[in-house]
């Protein structure tokens, strides 16, 4: 069973740009979630989204957002790059009980961002 | 908000000897998990622990979850160089327990000298 995948694994982007990154989940997983990830930070949660609906975000300004299609793949973008954005972005997918996560997430190798 | 704290931060240790990680919540979780993330990797689930005072354990892995589900451990036993990462634990962000939106600790880096 293929793992959880994220397009690009790496990209360099300057400030002011914006980029898109692209999750397939685990076939038959319909929540994907997006984590970032930072030495100084930690794993922060960025939103998740469940049949194509945002259910939940966290606290992140505006520039970040996301979406999900109808065969469960998600995107997340992020507008007008800032140095601090830098980072490995994950994604993760999970099984549902009813329209619950209960278990783990299965997380993707992440895209790691570069701002220059 | 609700804040996962964990410690040590690093811990380094002589291949063989003994490691253990603490992890304690502001707030009661519904559950528990621990993550495992290799150098250069990405996160790689290990265990959930839901009930109070919860032992699981796998191999030289010892999970514990706190009587008052506000804390929990993890133990390795005689480390081996493959136990070098980062360890995580996370718990539900929201009160209705789901875990699609975790709060994780900010982990505790092993090494291990061989």
């Amino acid at each position: 069973k293929a793992g959880v995948t994220q397009t690009p694994r790496y990209l360099i982007k300057t400030r002011g740009q914006q980029v898109t990154l692209s999750c397939s989940p685990i076939s038959g997983h319909r929540s994907v979630s997006w984590y970032q990830q930072t030495p100084g930070q930690g794993l922060q949660f960025l939103f998740e989204y469940f049949s194509e609906t945002q259910r939940n975000k966290g606290n992140f300004p505006g520039r970040f957002s996301g979406r999900q299609f109808s065969n469960s793949r998600s995107e997340m973008n992020v507008s007008t790059l800032e140095l601090g954005d830098s980072a490995l972005y994950l994604c993760a997918s999970s099984r549902l009980a009813g329209a619950v996560v209960t278990g783990e997430l299965f997380f993707g190798e992440g895209s790691r961002l570069t701002v220059l | 908000g609700q804040q996962v704290m964990q410690i040590p931060q690093y811990q380094h240790v002589q291949e063989g000897e003994d490691f253990t990680t603490y992890c304690n919540s502001s707030t009661t979780l519904s559950n528990i998990q621990w993550y495992k993330q290799r150098p250069g990797g990405h996160p790689v689930f290990l265990i959930q622990l839901v009930k109070s005072g919860e032992v699981k354990k796998q191999k030289r892995l010892t999970f514990q979850f706190g009587e008052a589900k506000k804390n929990s451990s993890l133990h390795i036993t005689a480390t081996q160089t493959t136990d070098v990462g980062t360890y995580f634990c996370a718990g539900p962000a929201n009160s209705g327990g789901s875990n699609y939106k975790l709060t994780f600790g900010k982990g505790t880096l092993l090494t291990v000298n061989p």
